[in-house]
């Protein structure tokens, strides 16, 4: 069955440094794959989506993924984190229902 | 605002009842998504409805039912609520398929004492 694996849990950035989320997929056929962000008390909200149109994705609030088929990756960029990036982020595939990954917390320290 | 609507936005209950949220999708989408939060399982699917047929089943107990109404509209019952159903239940609503983005709704957090 496909599922998406988040390595780590916490994940923490000075200010302006690069962020690197990582996402890996299990899919024998290319998958439908997601970015969300959850802020502390509200829903999720996408990021991005991978479509297979282009493997550079480029979403919202300056983040981008790359789908990497070679290593069934779909790792979340941003090269300058801001404070306004803390959130837990969710990498997911849609199999007619989303299944997440288990989140990453990003903290981003002045 | 993700366009979907989630009532109420708190329940408080004890254990043994039953609940009923409620999700209004977004104007046009004909597929309902119910999704269960917790700190130990994460965010897992429990059903979709699609155009009010049921399309695809999660992790969804038998003590849990949904529905979708003519009007797109998507209620989810819980029943005999144990401690452990204590969660946040969102909604989400897509235009149908697997390669549509799912718009969420801010959830409803379920208190069982």
């Amino acid at each position: 069955a496909q599922s998406v694996t988040q390595l780590g849990s916490h994940v923490s950035v000075s200010e302006g440094a690069l962020v690197l989320l990582r996402c890996n997929y299990s899919s024998s056929v290319p998958p439908y794959l997601f970015w969300y962000v959850q802020y502390p008390n509200q829903g999720l909200q996408l990021l991005l989506k991978y479509t297979s149109a282009a493997t550079l994705v480029k979403g919202i609030n300056g983040f981008e993924a790359e789908f990497k088929k070679s290593e069934t990756s779909f790792h979340l960029t941003k090269p300058s984190a801001h404070m306004s990036d803390a959130a837990e982020y969710f990498c997911a595939v849609s199999v007619g229902g989303m299944r997440f990954g288990a989140g990453t917390r990003l903290t981003v320290k002045p | 605002d993700s366009g979907v609507t989630q009532t109420p936005k708190h329940l408080i209950t004890a254990t043994g009842q039953r609940v009923t949220l409620r999700c209004s999708p977004r104007s046009g989408d004909l597929s309902v998504y119910w999704y269960q939060q917790s700190l130990d399982q994460g965010l897992q699917f429990l059903i979709q409805y699609y155009n009010g047929e049921e399309r695809a089943k999660g992790n969804i107990l038998e003590r849990f039912s949904a529905q979708q109404f003519p009007d797109l509209h998507s209620e989810l019952n819980l029943s005999s609520l144990e401690l452990g159903d204590s969660a946040l239940y969102f909604c989400a609503s897509s235009a149908s398929g697997k390669s549509d983005t799912q718009y969420f709704g801010p959830g409803t957090r379920l208190t069982v004492l």
